[in-house]
């Protein structure tokens, strides 16, 4: 079945980087954007951005621009997304999740997701 | 804030059927469909409704989801307790070269 497996839980500094890997298993992982999404405690769920693994193209959030990196190896079907410069309001649940669309992005949707990973920031 | 309106909270008792609204834009739900999440208590989101009315296969037929200018609403009937979870809807905004929008999610609780 399809699936998305991320890495575990991680505790950085104010200031460091976080790295959270998304395995895919199940289809072809060249022919799916991945999508990065991020639930602070308690809060809603926030758009990253996207990543095409076949092209290694990416797409992200304004918000998030200059502190994300999106990446994949596609010879062992694992993205990847990078944060830099963390601060306390990063503290979040970061989900990926494949995305479909029966042709443009705009009538796509996210299915399925990863099971999340925490990341914690604090000093 | 969210760019997606939704009710935080709403509630109903086993049987019932509830609705739940989101409100947007001319630049995202206007102009492109709306997708619903489900999100039970401590799991990732799982995909409820996708273009709008679709429903994935292994989600029953009791959720339905409708799109009418630049609103939605998904609906719930024959209401049960495992339906008790936060449901989000999202869609993408034409607005800063494309972006995907969630509303702000609502808690339904099964009373």
């Amino acid at each position: 079945q399809v699936q998305l497996v991320q890495s575990g839980a991680e505790v950085k500094k104010p200031g460091a980087s976080v790295k959270v890997s998304c395995k895919a298993s199940g289809y072809t992982f060249t022919s799916y954007d991945i999508n990065w999404v991020r639930q602070a405690t308690g809060q809603g769920l926030e758009w990253m951005g996207w990543m095409n693994p076949n092209s290694g193209n990416t797409g992200y959030a304004q918000k998030f621009q200059g502190r994300v990196t999106m990446t994949r190896n596609t010879s062992i079907s694992t993205a990847y997304m990078e944060l830099s410069s963390l601060r306390s309001e990063d503290t979040a649940v970061y989900y990926c999740a494949r995305f479909s669309t029966p042709g443009y992005y705009n009538v796509g949707w996210f299915d399925p997701w990863g099971q999340g990973t925490l990341v914690t920031v604090s000093s | 804030q969210s760019v997606l309106t939704q009710p935080p909270s709403a509630s109903g008792t086993p049987g019932q059927r509830v609705t739940i609204s989101c409100s947007g834009s001319s630049s995202n739900i206007g102009s492109n469909t709306v997708n619903w999440y489900q999100q039970l208590p401590g799991t990732a989101p799982k995909l409820l409704i996708y273009s709008n009315n679709q429903r994935p296969s292994g989600v029953p037929d009791r959720f339905s989801g409708s799109k009418s200018g630049t609103s939605a609403s998904l609906a719930i009937s024959g209401l049960q307790s495992e339906d008790e979870a936060d449901y989000y809807c999202a869609a993408w905004d034409d607005s800063l070269n494309g972006v995907v929008v969630f509303g702000g999610g609502t808690k339904l609780t099964v009373l």
